[in-house]
């Protein structure tokens, strides 16, 4: 069974600093695994995906994350917040088939200028 | 814009009524996905179509049903409604009809309340 374990619901850090949004997954496989951001009313952008080739993964707006299948961990990262990054994120896993996405619970993340 | 587009944005209804959301996949996407937000439940998956046939299916109601037509756009049929039904309901669609090359692009949600 799949699964994603995001493990914190609130993120803040002041504009200008680090981001780290941990995310740990479950698979019996390997995994694809993605990134998506959902501003405020709006619908989910894909930041990232992961599928088997290269383990650290860039993605849009500076975001990148790193599959460590040893610690079966997926964490978004980026060097330097900026105010337009505030929003809900979502690690997602998907079946073997890639037919079903299981989503984490969310990360909110409030930048602080 | 994912170029997956989602009508209505916002649909208000009453306990027992029956609705109709719909879907519109990017251009050249063969698969539809529905998704349901809600604060309790979070993200969940309710039913993919590809290609205008059922091929997946997670928690949906029986409720609940849905098609995709042979122009590909989809419709989320939602009836007997309920006040836990209150959600934002999400459609994806992407190009294959799943696997490891496969990614969903999401519309902007269709926002439905039942009083």
């Amino acid at each position: 069974a799949q699964s994603v374990t995001q493990l914190d619901s609130h993120v803040s850090v002041s504009e200008g600093t680090p981001v780290l949004l941990r995310c740990n997954y479950s698979s019996s496989y390997s995994p694809s695994l993605f990134w998506y951001v959902q501003h405020p009313n709006k619908g989910l952008q894909l930041l990232l995906k992961y599928t088997s080739a290269a383990t650290l993964v860039k993605g849009i707006n500076g975001f990148e994350a790193e599959f460590k299948k040893s610690e079966t961990s997926f964490h978004l990262t980026k060097p330097s917040a900026h105010m337009s990054d505030a929003a809900e994120y979502f690690c997602v896993v998907s079946d073997t088939t890639g037919n079903q996405f299981y989503f984490g619970t969310g990360t909110s993340l409030t930048v602080i200028p | 814009d994912s170029g997956v587009t989602q009508t209505p944005k916002h649909l208000i209804t009453a306990t027992g009524q029956r609705v109709t959301l719909r879907c519109s996949p990017r251009s050249g996407d063969l698969s539809v996905y529905w998704y349901q937000q809600s604060l309790d439940q979070g993200l969940q998956f309710l039913i993919q179509y590809y290609n205008g046939e059922e091929r997946a299916k997670g928690n949906i109601l029986e409720r609940f049903s849905a098609q995709q037509f042979p122009d590909l756009h989809s419709e989320l049929n939602l009836s007997s409604l309920e006040l836990g039904d209150s959600a934002l309901y999400f459609c994806a669609s992407s190009a294959l009809a799943g696997g490891y090359a496969d990614t969903q692009y999401f519309g902007p949600g269709t926002r439905l309340t039942v009083l």
